[in-house]
């Protein structure tokens, strides 16, 4: 089982729409959650960090739910910018300051 | 605004080759990382750096070694390339004082023929 799990997608999604998407994570010791943006060939950006009561920024929202060992993204308002690969990455925990990425989930915003 | 460059954005090397893969951060970061990305597997860490001199073992270490000699820079070596090192290969820095936020160099996209 991977260490950090995500729907690969796909996700398409019509201009102005909302979409949400899932990541589990199998280290139950992890304390820091992230959601990356990556661009088409481009590297990886921070989009934000995940907090335990859930946070927004502007149009993005992350939620964490630790029972279930899975964090989210929502964006509404869906922009065409909005399109690209969401990676939802999960430090290690007791083993330090590593972080693990999950291979992404890919949302394709169209007019 | 941290800036982390990579000398290359593509190279092209034949098998058994000694490869290296540059990378300088410009932002005192105490950190740097080495990841490979390939399709499906996601990014996977090879090795990282907490200061001079010192490194750490990733993932997946076999093949490759790392030197850092001064803090703004980390370098990622291919002792014999093989064509399974054929991939996007993305450096990375970070403080001291916030290690999990990372900060990504454009990529080498390396080929092994």
């Amino acid at each position: 089982r991977k260490e950090v799990e995500q729907d690969p997608g796909p996700f398409n999604v019509p201009e102005g729409a909302t979409v949400a998407f899932n990541c589990t994570y199998s280290n139950s010791a992890s304390q820091s959650f992230f959601w990356y943006r990556q661009d088409c060939r481009k590297e990886p950006k921070l989009l934000m960090s995940v907090y335990s009561s859930g946070n927004e920024d502007g149009r993005f929202t992350a939620q964490l739910n630790r029972a279930s060992q899975y964090i989210s993204l929502l964006i509404r308002d869906s922009k065409l910018s909005d399109s690209a690969t969401y990676l939802c990455v999960v430090n290690k925990g007791a083993a330090g300051n590593k972080l693990t990425f999950g291979g992404g989930t890919r949302v394709l915003v169209k007019p | 605004d941290v800036k982390v460059t990579q000398s290359s954005r593509y190279l092209v090397k034949r098998t058994g080759e000694k490869v290296f893969l540059e990378c300088v951060q410009d932002m005192d970061h105490e950190n740097m990382f080495w990841y490979r990305q390939d399709p499906g597997l996601g990014l996977r860490l090879i090795y990282f750096s907490y200061d001079v001199k010192m490194k750490e073992k990733g993932d997946i270490p076999e093949g490759y070694s790392v030197s850092r000699e001064k803090k703004e820079r980390f370098s990622l070596i291919l002792e014999s390339a093989s064509t399974n090192q054929t991939s996007m290969y993305l450096c990375a820095s970070s403080s001291g004082g916030n290690q999990e936020t990372q900060y990504f160099g454009p990529g080498t996209r390396l080929l092994v023929l």
